[in-house]
């Protein structure tokens, strides 16, 4: 497995700010994944971030939206711009180890107010 | 698309008991893989088993077992003389790889209870 971290674990922000999510991870690794989970309901993937390249994403998400970075194989960034309360959620981040297994960081909780 | 069905969206059972989640999934790939994550209170996600389609053998890990009927697209989870940290929800996901890339599409989860 990987040890994974976030920052922050939680916020609270102000609509129409923009918030930074970091996701750290104790080993290299060529694949990371963004993935939102909106209260009481399951995880969908936002966007694969591959170092390197840029990240490819999901329907529905867009760039200007979600913003990432991938400047190492150990370290991503998210970005959530010009926020709005429905972008209330958890949102983790993860990678993957081997075998198409993930594993996930602890997760960043967002609150929008 | 693929998709991943959890008919049962919450179950609680008596501490030593033996439950089983259900989970059915939808695809035309013949090679895939199958997991359960668990999530509890922390929120952190947690890989409980996988499981791989070409293989028949139904995967183990210590209190935990799947029933893996391919034909019928199930892949349901038994966990063994359950125990009051097996409480969270537990989430069936399916990974679909097209080109090489890979997408894990989980189900809407179960919110198991484990009673004392």
């Amino acid at each position: 497995s990987a040890v994974i971290s976030q920052k922050p674990s939680r916020d609270i922000c102000q609509r129409g700010t923009s918030l930074t999510i970091q996701c750290q991870v104790d080993s290299q690794v060529t694949m990371m994944f963004w993935y939102r989970q909106q209260p009481g309901q399951s995880l969908t993937l936002i966007a694969t971030a591959n170092q390197g390249s840029e990240a490819t994403y999901e329907s529905g998400f867009v760039i200007d939206k979600f913003p990432i970075s991938r400047p190492n194989l150990t370290f991503s960034t998210l970005t959530v711009s010009n926020m709005s309360p429905e972008d209330s959620s958890i949102y983790l981040c993860s990678v993957e180890i081997h075998g198409y297994e993930q594993y996930f960081g602890p997760g960043t909780r967002l609150t929008v107010t | 698309a693929q998709t991943v069905t959890q008919s049962q969206p919450e179950m609680s059972v008596q501490e030593a008991e033996t439950v089983t989640l259900s989970c059915t999934y939808d695809t035309s790939e013949s090679n895939y893989y199958l997991f359960w994550y668990k999530q509890p209170p922390s929120r952190q996600m947690i890989l409980v088993i996988r499981q791989e389609a070409y293989k028949q053998q139904n995967a183990t890990e210590n209190r935990f077992s799947v029933n893996f009927q391919k034909a019928a697209k199930s892949f349901s989870l038994k966990i063994s003389d359950s125990q009051l940290g097996d409480t969270a929800m537990y989430f069936c996901a399916f990974i679909q790889v097209i080109q090489g890339a890979q997408k894990l599409v989980f189900g809407q989860g179960t919110r198991l209870t484990i009673n004392p």
